[in-house]
């Protein structure tokens, strides 16, 4: 079993539309939860980040997390075309020190105009 | 220049050839990474230095050598390459070795790698 499972896609979307992105993973010691975008032609950039479970809201963009379910969610509301990318989640145990972080495969979007 | 930049931006390369990829950041971040990404797998943390000394090597073949002269600068030596490891090369730098969410990774472009 990977450590983090994430659909691959793609996914396409009309424009407007709220689009759920998942990852979930087997390693209950993880507590730090980001997401990542990637443009096409670009490196990852971070989007957004929680700790723990709960939710985050930045603009359009929430994350969730359930560590019950070993579950994390990003929700994109009204869909834009510049969401048009790949989204990476990554996980990590600590904050601190040499703990690396683990990805997921990513999920390729498309947002139709 | 801003941010994590790398190049070149491609590089096809024989399987006898000897290059090397360069990142440079200026961020005045103490940590600098190399991860592969390859279609349909998660990134691959190669290397991790952390005020120019090595801290982490993931099993990663010989035939890739990094070299951290400062803590701007990182690069990969690349010799003998397998087909196999075509795939973007992307060079990362954060504030501490962590890469979490208040010490986040900042990526550079990538280098895309093509072995014939």
């Amino acid at each position: 079993q990977k450590e983090v499972e994430q659909d691959p896609g793609p996914l396409s979307v009309p424009e407007g539309a709220i689009v759920s992105l998942n990852c979930t993973y087997s390693n209950s010691a993880f507590q730090y939860f980001m997401w990542y975008r990637q443009y096409s032609r670009k490196g990852p950039e971070l989007l957004m980040y929680t700790y723990s479970s709960g939710n985050k809201e930045d603009g359009r963009f929430t994350a969730q997390v359930d560590k019950s379910s070993k579950y994390i969610s990003l929700f994109i509301r009204d869909s834009q075309p510049s969401d048009s990318a790949t989204y990476l989640c990554a996980m990590s145990a600590s904050n601190f020190g040499n703990e690396k972080l683990t990805f997921g495969t990513g999920t390729r979007l498309t947002i139709i105009p | 220049e801003t941010g994590v930049t790398q190049t070149p931006r491609h590089l096809v390369m024989g399987m006898t050839n000897k290059k090397s990829l360069k990142c440079e950041q200026h961020l005045g971040h103490n940590a600098m990474y190399w991860y592969k990404q390859s279609a349909k797998k998660p990134l691959e943390l190669m290397f991790v230095y952390s005020l120019e000394e090595r801290v982490e090597n993931n099993s990663v073949p010989s035939r890739f050598s990094p070299e951290c002269p400062n803590s701007s600068h990182l690069f990969l030596h690349l010799h003998t390459l397998q087909p196999e490891d075509s795939a973007l090369y992307l060079c990362a730098s954060s504030q501490d070795p962590a890469g979490t969410g208040d010490s986040p990774l900042h990526f550079g472009n990538g280098t895309r790698l093509t072995v014939t």
